[in-house]
């Protein structure tokens, strides 16, 4: 089974909309990490938001914010604003065992989503 | 800022030959990981290393192998390569095994001719 899920590969948003972007996960362990890196036509890639699986809060970092729910397993990913930057190839990972550290650090992606904001 | 560093950025090499692709993490960072992400695919964990030790290991051939050195940069070695080896290579660096956030480099693209 896939660990995480993101079933829109494609998404056009215009302008100054708000987008989100979706994404299931599947993990039996009681401590996780959720990520979502954006990969411009570049290449590289860029570190957005983090969620841990204890977090009692959605957290959010400037116009990211992650809509945690933790009884769905859903880790959605909402841009505020959108931005013609803004359009990329979007993935959401995740990180398990997040408290027994040593040989737990590996992140597995998505297959992401491509956002592209049309002016 | 600095960033990671990986060298070469782009690197083309016959089938059959071998490859050396380089990571510099960020300084104090001890933490590395390498990642593969093939021509439309996701990135896909190869290996890791925590204070020049393996830390967790990923789908990674028997032709490769790797280390983190003394200085805690790591070098990922490509023997006998293959056509499906072809793809974009990521190092990332955290501060320490268990910090949250992994750092990116820029990556290698490496084409197998």
């Amino acid at each position: 089974a896939q660990k995480i899920t993101q079933t829109q590969p494609g998404m056009f948003v215009q302008e100054k909309e708000a987008v989100t972007l979706d994404c299931t996960y599947d993990t039996s362990d009681p401590s996780y990490g959720l990520f979502w890196y954006k990969q411009p036509s570049s290449g590289e890639m860029i570190f957005l938001i983090y969620q841990g699986s204890y977090d009692q809060q959605n957290a959010t970092e400037g116009r990211y914010s992650l809509n945690f729910q933790k009884a769905r397993k859903s880790a959605n990913l909402v841009i505020s604003a959108s931005q013609l930057g803004d359009s990329a190839m979007y993935f959401c990972a995740m990180r398990e065992g997040f408290e027994t550290n040593f040989g737990n650090e590996k992140l597995t992606f998505g297959t992401g989503t491509r956002l592209t904001i049309i002016p | 800022a600095a960033g990671v560093i990986q060298s070469p950025r782009h690197l083309i090499k016959e089938k059959r030959e071998t490859a050396t692709l380089k990571c510099y993490p960020i300084p104090r960072h001890d933490t590395v990981y390498w990642y593969q992400q093939g021509p439309g695919q996701d990135p896909q964990f190869l290996i890791s290393f925590y204070e020049k030790m393996q830390s967790d290991k990923g789908s990674i051939p028997d032709r490769f192998s790797a280390q983190q050195f003394s200085d805690y940069h790591s070098e990922l070695n490509m023997s006998s390569l293959e056509l499906g080896d072809s793809a974009l290579y990521f190092c990332a660096s955290s501060r320490t095994l268990g910090d949250n956030e992994q750092f990116f480099g820029p990556g290698t693209r490496l084409t197998v001719l």
